[in-house]
């Protein structure tokens, strides 16, 4: 057990629905990651929080947006959704100052299937 | 660009029979370099991080070594129970203050009793 946790655990929905997958990272860790894998792409990073602020961005769409809260737990929202959006979404978690402190854990992720 | 490849995406062995996995990087300026253990529909479970060429690891049948290019993954006399896709990932030094990962498509190892 990584000490991340994520819910749902599984997520069914229909095209063109929101959802809202949520995260709370380590005991003490103040990054929050979220990554997509899906069978042809692997892992990618969509977005980066640090204690609250967005840090980085990488492969994510517009329709999709992140949040990390004062509590430092985020959400990951994703809107319009397409069916090419099934697969499973992981969140980790940093301290986030640097090494040798700056490895990522991953929690158990919430996969998507949208029909 | 940052990339990471693994060799071989698949291998299958014998319990017992050692072998090793590949990972080879290229990053503008190398951070560290990570190898994770994923079960299938699991989350990537940490096993190490190397942060500089010539840097070794081990942890029970598993050593992980490194240098400017690449990095190994030996799994020495393997059972069934290490059969799982090991990751590798690197983190470039940001431009962005990002600490992202950047991963390989990973190997998949199947160890047969």
């Amino acid at each position: 057990d990584s000490g991340v946790t994520q819910t749902p655990k599984h997520l069914i929905t229909a095209t063109g629905q929101r959802v809202t997958l949520r995260c709370s990272p380590r005991s003490g860790d103040l990054s929050v990651y979220w990554y997509q894998q899906s069978l042809d792409q692997g892992l990618q990073f969509l977005i980066q929080y640090y204690n609250g602020e967005e840090r980085a961005k990488g492969n994510i769409l517009e329709r999709f947006s992140a949040q990390q809260f004062p509590d430092l737990h985020s959400e990951l929202n994703l809107s319009s959704l397409e069916l090419g959006d099934s697969a499973l979404y992981f969140c980790a978690s940093s301290v986030g100052r640097g090494p040798p402190t700056d490895t990522q854990y991953f929690g158990p992720g919430t996969r998507l299937t949208v029909l | 660009e940052d990339q990471v490849t693994q060799s071989p995406e698949a291998l299958r062995l014998q319990e017992g029979e050692s072998s090793s996995l590949n990972c080879s990087y290229t990053v503008s300026g190398l951070r560290g370099l990570f190898w994770y253990r994923q079960d299938p529909g699991k989350g990537p479970e940490f096993l190490f991080t190397l942060y500089s060429a010539g840097e070794e690891k081990e942890k029970e049948r598993l050593k992980a070594t490194l240098t400017k290019k690449e990095s190994f993954l030996h799994i020495t006399a393997p059972k069934p129970e290490d059969s799982a896709t090991y990751l590798c990932a690197v983190q470039a030094i940001p431009k962005d203050s990002s600490y992202k990962l950047i991963f390989g498509s990973g190997t998949r190892l199947l160890v047969r009793p």
